[in-house]
């Protein structure tokens, strides 16, 4: 079955230090997308991206995050200058339309120290 | 504003015990609906989804939930809870109007007694 493949599954860095968190969406699918969850929170929305461009941002995703399509196959997720709240599990997701269900990833748990 | 509810933080059944977990959203448009689940240290994995026809939806690993309009909810309930199911759930409204994009309730966790 198709999935969503994400790396690291755990990254530790310090504060001030960029990350670059990667995503492997599913081949055929044209949607994808970026969430996190901190620790005991609830899962919330970062960014959507399709045909090259970000569709949406809210307002988490600020001058300090981006999001890149490499290639036909890498979806990432950069962080620039991480600070301490960036903590959490990233989710990526990707769907084959819109309005159809969202496939997940396992999650990148970032931790900052 | 658009939002979801889940109620209910924590839950704990009896294994064998039946189960429901309740969801409410606030949505303008009609909305579509999802259960998911994550297990520790895993991803989200889906267990079912309402987008429209029968109010009653069957999803994977015995659940099932129901859409019911003038509540404006979506409650997943099980017959018989295993151990296996101990996990968080979450429910999730798809945005219907503007970009696409899910809004997650807060999760409640599920803790299950032999």
């Amino acid at each position: 079955e198709p999935e969503v493949t994400q790396t690291p599954s755990h990254q530790v860095t310090q504060m001030g230090q960029e990350v670059i968190l990667r995503c492997v969406p599913i081949s055929n699918h044209l949607y994808f997308y970026w969430y996190r969850q901190i620790l005991g929170q609830k899962v919330e929305f970062l960014v959507s991206f399709y045909n090259n461009e970000i569709s949406e941002k809210s307002e988490i995703f600020d001058d300090q995050f981006s999001v890149e399509r490499p290639d036909g196959s890498n979806f990432t997720l950069k962080i620039r200058s991480t600070k301490l709240e960036d903590s959490a599990m990233y989710f990526c997701a990707s769907t084959i339309q819109l309005n159809t269900e969202a496939f997940f990833g396992q999650g990148t748990r970032l931790t900052v120290v | 504003a658009q939002s979801v509810t889940q109620p209910d933080i924590h839950i704990t059944v009896s294994e064998g015990a039946s189960l429901e977990l309740r969801c409410n959203y606030s949505y303008g448009a009609t909305p579509y609906l999802f259960w998911y689940v994550q297990s520790p240290g895993q991803g989200l994995q889906l267990l079912l989804k309402y987008f429209s026809g029968d109010t009653l939806v069957q999803g994977i690993k015995g659940f099932e939930a129901e859409f019911k309009r003038s509540q404006s909810s979506f409650n997943l309930r099980k017959p018989s809870v295993h151990w296996s199911d101990a996990a968080e759930y979450f429910c999730a409204v798809g945005t219907t109007s503007g970009t696409y994009k899910y809004i997650f309730g807060t999760g409640t966790r599920l803790k299950v007694l032999a």
